[in-house]
């Protein structure tokens, strides 16, 4: 079975200084997604970038990008020039790409991040 | 506008009660699950379906019933509320077989059993 780990579950950052989301996963699979999504306090669930596992090049999304290491099973998240209504929890999610059960998505304990003025 | 439709925001049962959380979409998607996020655990899968009239269990099924009687809805069930189901629940919608960006959310339903 697919885990997903986020060893951080607490970081802080200042305003405008860039900060890293560790996130390992675990599969024996070659083809799937991996995904980060940002709950604010509304509890809204936001799609903030998302991975192929068969793309090399690592997903951007303006301020955000992933360093995505498939070997080492390592899928981290920048956050660049961090702004308050960056402050939440984030969450790495793992989703298979084939199979019955590839809409079910596997998601981390989270990392709550805030950010500092 | 296309999304995730999910009732009721918040609700308080007693413990034995009886409850339906509602869940709609209007986007054709034939995958749909639930989800309980608890504090410290992340989201769990409860139960999902592939399409109408198919469901299955997830991570988290025990005290929780589905069906999927069309495309559109997929209610998820608590026959006997027990304080343990007190939690925040999510519906999602997802379009397999593309490239992982169509996903949905509903906003969520937070469920305080007494």
């Amino acid at each position: 079975a697919q885990t997903v780990t986020q060893s951080q579950p607490e970081m802080s950052v200042q305003e405008a200084e860039t900060v890293t989301l560790s996130c390992t996963y675990d599969t024996s699979e070659s083809d799937y997604y991996l995904f980060w999504y940002k709950q604010p306090p509304s509890r809204q669930m936001i799609l903030v970038i998302r991975q192929e596992a068969y793309k090399q090049q690592n997903a951007t999304e303006n301020r955000f990008s992933v360093n995505f290491q498939k070997a080492a099973k390592s899928f981290s998240l920048k956050i660049s020039d961090s702004q308050l209504g960056d402050a939440a929890m984030y969450f790495c999610a793992y989703r298979s790409a084939h199979g019955g059960s590839q809409g079910n998505l596997i998601f981390g304990k989270g990392t709550k991040l805030s950010v500092k003025p | 506008n296309a999304g995730v439709t999910q009732t009721p925001k918040f609700q308080v049962l007693k413990t034995g009660q009886s409850m339906t959380l509602q869940c709609a979409q209007d986007m054709n998607h034939e995958y749909m699950s639930w989800y309980r996020q608890d504090p410290g655990m992340g989201l769990r899968l409860i139960h999902y379906s592939v399409g109408a009239g198919i469901t299955d269990q997830g991570e988290v099924p025990n005290g929780y019933n589905v069906s999927r009687s069309t495309t559109e809805d997929f209610p998820l069930r608590l026959l006997s509320a027990a304080p343990s189901q007190t939690s925040v629940y999510f519906c999602a919608s997802i379009a397999t077989g593309t490239g992982g960006e169509d996903q949905y959310f509903g906003a969520g339903t937070r469920l305080s059993v007494l």
